[in-house]
């Protein structure tokens, strides 16, 4: 059981380009999230999705698009980099019960130059 | 998502009890409250749920009183192992909710 993979782990992009985080689960969670968080900060929402074919923007959604074809990937995309996306990204799934919280990955480290 | 409050950083030595406080002072009927750890370069790690009085597990506790308005993480003898960035979540964690993460407290444990 793999839990939640997220690939790739680093990344180094130009102002301008745009590419993909992959985030995948084989928990058949429905709640799937995207987190960034800055050096020294805490955890920031981007999007998050409820189920295939549901999403919806959290605290920090410009800049980023996602859509969730199947309950196992849940993919970020940053449509043109920019120095600002400098970031950790952080996948995580939610188990359907109420008494457990969201399970992370182990994160995508991006630097944009 | 009921909004928390906690210490930005502390410090304690080995061997130490810890003990780091939430305030959730809107949390609703239906929320549990939920202690996340995490260490650098790493994804946050569930620590422990409850909903009311006291819950322990192998690593901490969690005590909650009866408004449920506040929540204190307990560590028994802390190691060096234990410094991380240590997140108090509160909500229902339902199929709709956002779940928000607060700025967490920096536990720095010394020798």
């Amino acid at each position: 059981n793999a839990g939640v993979t997220q690939t790739p782990k680093f990344q180094v992009l130009k102002t301008g380009q745009s590419m993909t985080l992959q985030c995948a689960q084989d928990m058949n969670h429905e709640y799937m999230s995207w987190y960034r968080q800055d050096p020294g900060m805490g955890l920031r929402l981007i999007h998050y999705s409820v189920g295939a074919g549901i999403t919806d923007q959290g605290e920090v959604p410009n800049g980023y698009n996602v859509s969730r074809s199947t309950t196992e990937d849940f993919p970020l995309r940053l449509l043109s980099a920019a120095p600002s996306q400098t970031s950790v990204y952080f996948c995580a799934s939610s188990p359907p019960s109420v008494q457990l919280g969201p399970i992370f990955g182990s994160g995508t480290r991006l630097t944009v130059v | 998502l009921a909004k928390t409050t906690q210490p930005i950083s502390m410090d304690s030595y080995e061997g130490q009890e810890v003990n780091i406080t939430c305030s959730h002072n809107n949390i609703a009927t239906n929320d549990y409250i939920t202690w996340y750890q995490q260490f650098p370069s790493q994804g946050p790690r569930f620590i422990i749920q409850g909903y009311k009085t006291k819950v322990t597990n192998e690593v901490a506790s969690l005590f909650i009183p009866a408004d449920r308005k506040s929540s204190t993480l307990s560590l028994p003898r802390v190691s060096l192992s234990d410094t991380a960035v240590y997140y108090c979540l509160v909500g229902s964690y339902s199929s709709a909710s956002k779940i928000i993460f607060g700025s967490g407290t920096r536990l720095s444990i010394r020798p």
